[in-house]
């Protein structure tokens, strides 16, 4: 079956480029989720939305980055200007509404800024 | 807020071992905790999880991890490791909104499965 699908998997981009990575949630799923995951570290909580609504965006790490969701389905994470600390492997997830915990994630897409 | 902690980044066993996988979390409300599993290459899959309920909870793939309050700990256990248990495994626990507010992550175990 259809699982969450992230584009592009690679992306490599000069130093203050702006980037676009794209999360194709499963169908159904209302809630999305967005998280970094740095070289040797775990995963840090970005973003949540809920149907097309992210009603806390204080997890995002500066306001370089936004994101939104068209409805329930595609949402995109976008870094402005972007820098070399913005290198690492941007996870996307989806759930059933209320239902705790059990997030499907996505291949992630790896981001590198040179 | 929340925060978990991994015991060793890296983990090594001999394949027939017990595998044990430490995690500890401090929460400020009644925690839902998790256990990912990442395979080279591959997203996040859950492994087991805990809500309510029986404090001992089983997994895919033979794994189980005990829920122990007075411990704050939440170990993930397999009585015998197999050579495709090697990938990096993730404690997490969510916050007190449930799902709503994504999952807090340790920082990973690599398990390394000796022949």
């Amino acid at each position: 079956g259809a699982g969450v699908s992230q584009s592009p998997s690679n992306k490599v981009t000069e130093k203050g480029k702006d980037v676009e990575l794209r999360c194709d949630p499963i169908s159904g799923h209302t809630a999305l989720y967005w998280y970094r995951q740095r070289l040797g570290q775990g995963l840090e909580f970005l973003i949540y939305f809920q149907g097309n609504s992210a009603p806390d965006k204080s997890g995002l790490p500066s306001d370089r980055f936004s994101a939104e969701r068209t409805g329930e389905s595609v949402s995109t994470l976008t870094i402005q200007r972007t820098q070399q600390e913005d290198s690492a492997v941007y996870l996307c997830a989806s759930s059933l509404e209320g239902y705790v915990g059990e997030q499907y994630f996505g291949p992630g897409t790896r981001l590198t800024v040179t | 807020a929340q925060s978990v902690t991994q015991l060793g980044s890296h983990v090594s066993v001999s394949e027939g071992a017990l595998v044990l996988l430490r995690c500890n979390y401090s929460s400020s409300v009644p925690p839902y905790l998790f256990w990912y599993v990442q395979y080279p290459n591959q997203g996040l899959q859950l492994l087991l999880k805990y809500t309510t309920g029986a404090t001992l909870v089983k997994g895919i793939n033979g794994f189980e991890a005990e829920f122990k309050k007075s411990e704050t700990s939440f170990h993930l256990t397999k009585p015998s490791a197999h050579m495709s248990d090697a990938a990096e495994y993730f404690c997490a626990v969510s916050g007190p909104g449930g799902g709503a507010d994504g999952l807090t992550f340790g920082k990973g175990t690599h398990l390394i499965i000796q022949p």
